[in-house]
C-alpha cells in the first residue's frame, strides 16, 4: 500500500540553526501539506503546496519557513533559523485532489530545538 | 471558520467495554468530518470519514461514528474495546481552500487507555 514517508524520524538542532525536514508523498497525489503538533497541543495546518507553489499558508508559516519540491518526488520543509518554540512533531500529508477525500499522513518528524 | 471540539482529553475503558469518544463540530456549511488515530510512535491513520452520504459511518478496526446534525456531533464508538485500541484519537473537519484543495482542522485529541 502506498504511503507517505518522512525523514528523519527525530532531529535535534541548536537554536538558530537551519533544518530541513523531508517527505516523499504518495506518487499520484497532487496536493501536499505540512502540519505540526506542539507537545500537548492540537495538530495545526502550516502550508499546502500544489503545482510547484504554495497554495495556502497559515499565519504560523512566516518568513522563517519555506517549502519546495526539488526533484518531483521529495517535498521539503525548511526552517531557516530555528527557535525553541519550533520544537514539535511535523507531519507531512498528501491528497489526490478529489473533493472531500482524506489526507494521507507520514509518521512525522519530531524536531527538538535546544 | 470551521472547528471541532473533543470532550475529554483522556478516556479510560476496560477491555471489552464500550468506547465512546466525543466530537462536536462548528460549521456554517455541511461539514466533512474525519476521525484519525495515532498509535504510539506512528503517524496519523484514517479511521473513518463522513462526506454527507450515510449518517452512520463504519471504519476500520470495528469503529463507527454517527453524524447528528441536530446535535452537531460526530462521536466515535466501538462496542467492545481491545487492548490494541490504546492510542490517541483526533476528530477533524475539512476546510475547502480552493477547488480540490482542502485542509484539516483538528480537535485537541483524546488519549484512549484500555484497562486489562
Amino acid at each position: 500500500e502506498p504511503e507517505v514517508t518522512q525523514t528523519p524520524s527525530h532531529q535535534v538542532t541548536q537554536m538558530g540553526q537551519e533544518v530541513i525536514l523531508r517527505c516523499v508523498p504518495i506518487s499520484n497525489h497532487l496536493y501536499f501539506y505540512w502540519y505540526r503538533q506542539i507537545l500537548g497541543q492540537k495538530v495545526e495546518f502550516l502550508v499546502s503546496f500544489y503545482n510547484n507553489e504554495i497554495s495556502e499558508k497559515s499565519e504560523i508559516f512566516d518568513d522563517q519557513f519555506s517549502v519546495e519540491r526539488p526533484d518531483g518526488s521529495n517535498f521539503t520543509l525548511k526552517i531557516r533559523s530555528t527557535k525553541l518554540e519550533d520544537s514539535a512533531m511535523y507531519f507531512c500529508a498528501s491528497r489526490t485532489g478529489v473533493m472531500n477525500t482524506e489526507a494521507f499522513f507520514g509518521q512525522g518528524t519530531r524536531l527538538t530545538v535546544v | 471558520a470551521q472547528s471541532v471540539t473533543q470532550l475529554g482529553s483522556h478516556v479510560s475503558v476496560s477491555e471489552g467495554a464500550l468506547v465512546l469518544l466525543r466530537c462536536n463540530y462548528s460549521s456554517s456549511v455541511p461539514p466533512y468530518l474525519f476521525w484519525y488515530v495515532q498509535y504510539p510512535n506512528q503517524g496519523l491513520q484514517l479511521l473513518l470519514k463522513y462526506t454527507s452520504a450515510a449518517t452512520l459511518v463504519k471504519g476500520i478496526n470495528g469503529f463507527e461514528a454517527e453524524f447528528k446534525k441536530s446535535e452537531t456531533s460526530f462521536h466515535l464508538t466501538k462496542p467492545s474495546a481491545h487492548m490494541s485500541d490504546a492510542a490517541e484519537y483526533f476528530c477533524a473537519v475539512s476546510d475547502q481552500l480552493s477547488f480540490g484543495n482542502e485542509k484539516l482542522t483538528f480537535g485537541t485529541g483524546t488519549r484512549l487507555t484500555i484497562i486489562p
